[in-house]
């Protein structure tokens, strides 16, 4: 099974922080992504990439960056971090786009 | 968009009982899955099944792409089947769809 691991597990940050999100996924999967789940909206995407160097645009990217700096590692950026942006973060990773999905163990990120 | 409705929201079982989700989509779909979250948080894999039917222990994912929906079939309950089971519609695309997931509570 993939192994996909997040760091850190928990973050808090004041508003206007900077925060970075890592993830990396030792499968050699091509499509990294991030989401974002919150009650009431389920899981949505953030961004999403194919392969390194590459970025697309999810759902929800306002206020995120993201960088996929080699296949392994995939990074969230926040650079001016809002209360609208506490949420419990997760990665994911897939060969291939649409096929089977495997998840991080998310990051509760909070936002005072 | 891609829209994918779960049902029901929450579901009470008694230790042994059986349940069925169900997971509808208005749109064509490449790809189906369903998962698993932890209370804790973490989400595992349960099935990819874009059609047909696949079993994996007490569990069995259904998928009917002509009528549009997805179920997840969990046999002779246990306390630790508690947590919420989301599915999600891949298209055309790379990105996926999730449903709000149905939230089981297994009470022993």
């Amino acid at each position: 099974e993939a192994a996909v691991t997040q760091s850190p597990r928990n973050k808090v940050t004041v508003t206007g922080g900077n925060v970075t999100l890592s993830c990396r996924q030792t499968n050699s999967h091509n499509y990294m992504y991030w989401y974002r789940q919150d009650t009431g909206h389920g899981l949505r995407l953030i961004h999403y990439s194919y392969g390194a160097g590459n970025l697309q645009i999810g759902d929800v990217p306002d206020g995120y960056k993201a960088t996929r700096t080699t296949q392994e590692d995939f990074f969230l950026l926040l650079e001016l971090a809002s209360p609208s942006q506490t949420s419990l973060y997760f990665c994911a990773s897939s060969e291939g786009g649409s096929e089977r999905l495997f998840f991080g163990h998310g990051t509760k990120l909070s936002v005072l | 968009g891609q829209q994918v409705q779960q049902s029901p929201a929450s579901l009470v079982l008694q230790e042994g009982e059986n349940a069925e989700l169900q997971c509808n989509f208005s749109t064509s779909l490449n790809s189906m899955q369903w998962f698993y979250q932890r209370p804790g948080g973490s989400l595992v894999s349960l099935f990819y099944n874009p059609s047909g039917t696949k079993h994996s222990g007490r569990l069995t994912s259904t998928t009917v792409i002509k009528e549009r929906r997805s179920s997840l079939h969990i046999s002779s309950s246990q306390t630790t089947d508690s947590g919420t089971y989301l599915c999600a519609l891949g298209g055309s695309n790379a990105k996926l769809t999730f449903g709000k997931g149905t939230k089981l509570s297994v009470k022993s």
